[in-house]
């Protein structure tokens, strides 16, 4: 399978806890994206790689929240102290030049 | 905060029929807009993508979008069972984000057999 891949799948976490997702991107694309979802809601940005280059990030992204793609290939992102508020499903998206986003499979978090 | 609305539903169609899933957005520099597909517990699948006014065809999809009104459509014919779940209507924000994706809620779709 060369799709998008994400580890692990499900995360339950006890409040105050980091947690760290991987995210690996379908091979050659250049381009990768975190969204955050929750209940209900379509999914949000949060923050754009181009290459190992961060140029965006989401005022959704507090000072919490940390991504890096040191390589350019897999992306990380970490949350520190976690919250029951960072509950939800995190997405991982990947594209080249083209406006299309292919989405992983996703990384749900339970903060209890 | 630039908007995409749809209708949250549920949209209940009988099986073999048209489904019709409407989308407006307010920022009038968008570019590039998108349906995904998300089944229950998965992740956004992405259905079909138009970039011009008009309509765009793939399959059983048809896409239409009106840049003046800002309105952009996903029309499912022959709908099947497999066809429930909820329908994003994404657009893209600006070149600045690379494209980032800025999705409205969804839209709940029953196809009932």
């Amino acid at each position: 399978d060369t799709g998008v891949s994400q580890d692990p799948r499900h995360k339950i976490t006890k409040r105050g806890q980091n947690v760290t997702f991987r995210c690996d991107p379908i091979s050659e694309h250049n381009r990768l994206y975190w969204y955050r979802q929750t209940l209900g809601q379509g999914p949000e940005f949060l923050t754009y790689f181009q290459n190992e280059a961060q140029l965006e990030k989401s005022r959704l992204l507090s000072d919490r929240f940390s991504a890096e793609r040191p390589k350019g290939s897999f992306s990380t992102l970490e949350i520190q102290r976690t919250e029951q508020g960072d509950s939800a499903m995190y997405l991982c998206a990947s594209t080249t030049e083209i406006p299309e986003q292919y989405f992983g499979p996703g990384t749900r978090l339970t903060v209890t | 905060q630039k908007e995409v609305e749809q209708n949250s539903g549920p949209l209940s169609v009988p099986e073999g029929a048209i489904a019709s899933l409407n989308c407006t957005y307010s920022d009038r520099g968008s570019q590039s807009f998108f349906w995904y597909r998300q089944y229950s517990g998965k992740s956004p699948e992405l259905i079909m993508s138009i970039y011009s006014n008009g309509d765009k065809e793939d399959g059983r999809f048809t896409a239409q979008l009106n840049k003046a009104s800002q309105y952009v459509s996903l029309l499912i014919r022959d709908s099947q069972p497999s066809d429930s779940a909820t329908y994003l209507c994404a657009v893209n924000t600006n070149s600045n984000s690379g494209y980032a994706l800025n999705f409205g809620k969804g839209t709940s779709l029953l196809v009932t057999p």
